[in-house]
């Protein structure tokens, strides 16, 4: 049950684009169509933004999007806002456990 | 509107025992599965346990496993956590998430195990 890896920090400038990996196993996000990532504000509790690496629910602005490729996913957020900052978390389904999580990634819009 | 309201958490001295709640409203509860997921102070999410819709499936993280059982209630729309044999390192804020892809979230409820 390792965590994913994310990088511990992004930044970005408002309007600009930022992207942020997740690096698995072919025994999770190589392996399964079942990524998510979770945005969390401090103190707050996390909101999904993106499921089945590509999907967003409703209410979730646009400007967020997924992929995958191999064993490692990505969250694009584009048109960045100073709403956006805030910690993003990434998670996938794997064989040995339905949940893993990412260590988390740090965003600070500059 | 879906809302889920954890409680049960407070202070608990290494060893000790506590069981949190999940009371889940606004969806058809027991058509879900469920999850509990922790976040140390500081730190980032670790899922805990997961149970099915009709409690027939059940996992637990190797952290967790053998001291702490998830269960769930579905006349009474809850979801539990017993926790024992509480160690430092159980210091989290505990939050029940719904369905395998934690979807809706509660406000979780902090547990502090010190002595």
């Amino acid at each position: 049950q390792s965590a994913l890896t994310q990088p511990a920090s992004v930044s970005g400038s408002p309007g600009q684009s930022i992207t942020i990996s997740c690096t698995g196993t072919s025994s999770d996000v190589g392996g399964y169509n079942y990524v998510s990532w979770y945005q969390q504000h401090p103190g707050k509790a996390p909101k999904l933004m993106i499921y089945d690496v590509s999907n967003r629910p409703s209410g979730v602005s646009n400007r967020f999007s997924g992929s995958k490729s191999g064993n490692t996913a990505s969250l694009t957020i584009s048109g960045l806002q100073a709403e956006d900052e805030a910690d993003y978390y990434c998670s996938s389904y794997t064989s040995s456990s339905p949940w893993v999580f990412g260590g988390g990634t740090k965003l600070t819009v500059l | 509107e879906v809302q889920l309201v954890e409680s049960g958490g407070g202070l608990v001295q290494p060893g000790g025992s506590l069981r949190l709640s999940c009371a889940a409203s606004g969806f058809t509860f027991s058509s879900y599965s469920m999850n509990w997921v922790r976040q140390a102070p500081g730190k980032g999410l670790e899922w805990v346990s997961y149970i099915s819709s009709s409690s027939s499936t059940i996992y637990y993280a190797d952290s967790v496993k053998g001291r702490f059982t998830i269960s769930r209630d579905n006349a009474k729309n809850s979801l539990y956590l017993q926790m024992n044999s509480l160690r430092d390192e159980d210091t989290a804020v505990y939050y029940c998430a719904r369905s395998g892809r934690g979807d809706y979230w509660g406000q979780g409820t902090l547990v502090t195990v010190s002595s």
